[in-house]
Formats: C-alpha cells, sequence, structure tokens
C-alpha cells in the first residue's frame, strides 16, 4: 500500500550540532522525494529534493541521501540554528489507484534547535 | 509573485453546517490540489486538478465533500455538512503541471473547527 515511514517524531539538538531525519517507502516505483519544512503556523515549503537517478545531492547546510534497494531516505542538516526549528515532512511520489502519480507525506519530524 | 492564496485562514462553524474554502493557485500553474492535514500529520491528498478537470479524486469522502474549478483558475472546497472529525488544516497547492517532480506550492491553509 501507499505508506512512507518517518522518524524520529520529535528531535532536539544543540545549536551547531547535526540533525539527521529518516524516511521509507513502500512503492519500489517511487521516483521523486521532496522534503518540506513547515514552521508553526506557516505553510510547508519545499527545501530539498531528490530523483531515484541520483544518491546524494546537497545545499548548502542541507542534505539528501537515497537509498533506492532499501527504499529509505534521509535528510541531513549541519551546524542547526534556532531558525532550523521546525516540522520537516518527508514525500515519496507514488502512483495511486488512478494511476496518477501524486505525494505520500510522511507523519512529520518536530525539530528544536536550542541555542 | 503572489504565491498560492487562500481564504479564509480560519473558520469555526457548528456540526451539520455547510463550509466553503477559495483556493487561488499561483498564475500559470496547471495543476491544482487539495490537501488535509490533521494535527501532528502530514497533508493527504484529497483531489487534483489538471486544468479544469478533476484527474484524481479517490480520497475525497463523496457522501460530504465537494470541490471545483470551474475556468481552470481558482477552486472551492465545500463540505456540507460538516462533522466533528473534519476539524483539521485545509491546504491548496499547485504546480506547473502533474509531473511528479515539479515543486508544489502550498498555500497557507485554512483552519476548521467543528464544535
Amino acid at each position: 500500500g501507499e505508506n512512507v515511514e518517518q522518524h524520529p517524531s520529535t528531535l532536539s539538538v544543540q545549536e551547531g550540532d547535526s540533525a539527521v531525519i529518516k524516511c521509507t517507502y513502500s512503492d519500489s516505483a517511487s521516483n521523486y522525494f521532496p522534503w518540506y519544512k513547515q514552521e508553526l503556523g506557516k505553510r510547508p515549503q519545499l527545501i530539498i529534493d531528490i530523483r531515484s537517478n541520483v544518491g546524494e545531492k546537497k545545499d548548502q547546510r542541507i542534505a539528501v541521501t537515497l537509498n533506492k534497494t532499501a527504499k529509505h531516505f534521509s535528510l541531513h542538516i549541519t551546524e542547526t540554528q534556532p531558525e532550523d526549528s521546525a516540522v520537516y515532512f518527508c514525500a515519496a511520489s507514488m502512483f495511486g489507484d488512478t494511476g496518477f502519480q501524486k505525494l505520500v507525506f510522511g507523519t512529520g519530524t518536530r525539530l528544536l534547535v536550542s541555542p | 509573485e503572489a504565491g498560492v492564496v487562500q481564504s479564509p485562514r480560519y473558520k469555526i462553524i457548528e456540526k451539520k453546517q455547510p463550509v466553503a474554502f477559495w483556493c487561488n493557485p499561483i498564475s500559470g500553474h496547471n495543476t491544482l490540489y487539495w490537501y488535509l492535514q490533521n494535527l501532528g500529520q502530514g497533508p493527504e491528498l484529497l483531489i487534483r486538478y489538471e486544468n479544469e478537470e478533476a484527474v484524481d479524486d479517490s480520497q475525497l469522502p463523496k457522501d460530504r465533500f465537494s470541490a471545483e474549478r470551474l475556468k481552470g483558475v481558482d477552486s472551492t472546497l465545500k463540505i456540507q455538512p460538516a462533522e466533528l472529525g473534519d476539524s483539521a488544516v485545509y491546504l491548496c497547492a499547485s504546480s506547473l503541471d502533474r509531473a511528479a517532480y515539479n515543486e508544489q506550492f502550498f498555500g497557507p491553509g485554512t483552519r476548521l473547527t467543528v464544535l
């Protein structure tokens, strides 16, 4: 079935530490994996994404890795700052019953970066 | 450039009452999505439009929910009658076209409370 599992549900780190959030997906046909950041009371915003033909992608302090064989992907944030505090959602593209691809989201990780 | 616009931002109604949400996507975006976001969960797709055609509404509870995108631009999502369990945030998103790897831009959402 359509399923994206995300761990941990909450993550507390000290400023300057690294944070890692992991997701697993069920559909081997999934080929697109975006990560969204949602600050309290605000809209989700795309921060990084990766396609299945790439194993790793980096953008400044943020990186995403993908292991297609194991069907899991991870978000890595280095040198965390208080403004990184938010809820992070992973997502995977999946074919639904209608035959169209859609994004299936994980349950989110609340990241708290303490000064 | 204006982002995805939604109104109202907040709505409080009593159960069994009707309610409607409005969304205006980013100009030029052909694909429009309505998502449901329960507290502490990721967004779940309710319906997707390609221009004015609903191409994926398999997750829309059709006994009480309806949606339209008459001119292929803005869209309305309606619930009639509302139930207590409908309390959630309703997010609208748009993308350039239906390709899964196109970034989905989210609106700020409408927070619905059913009493």
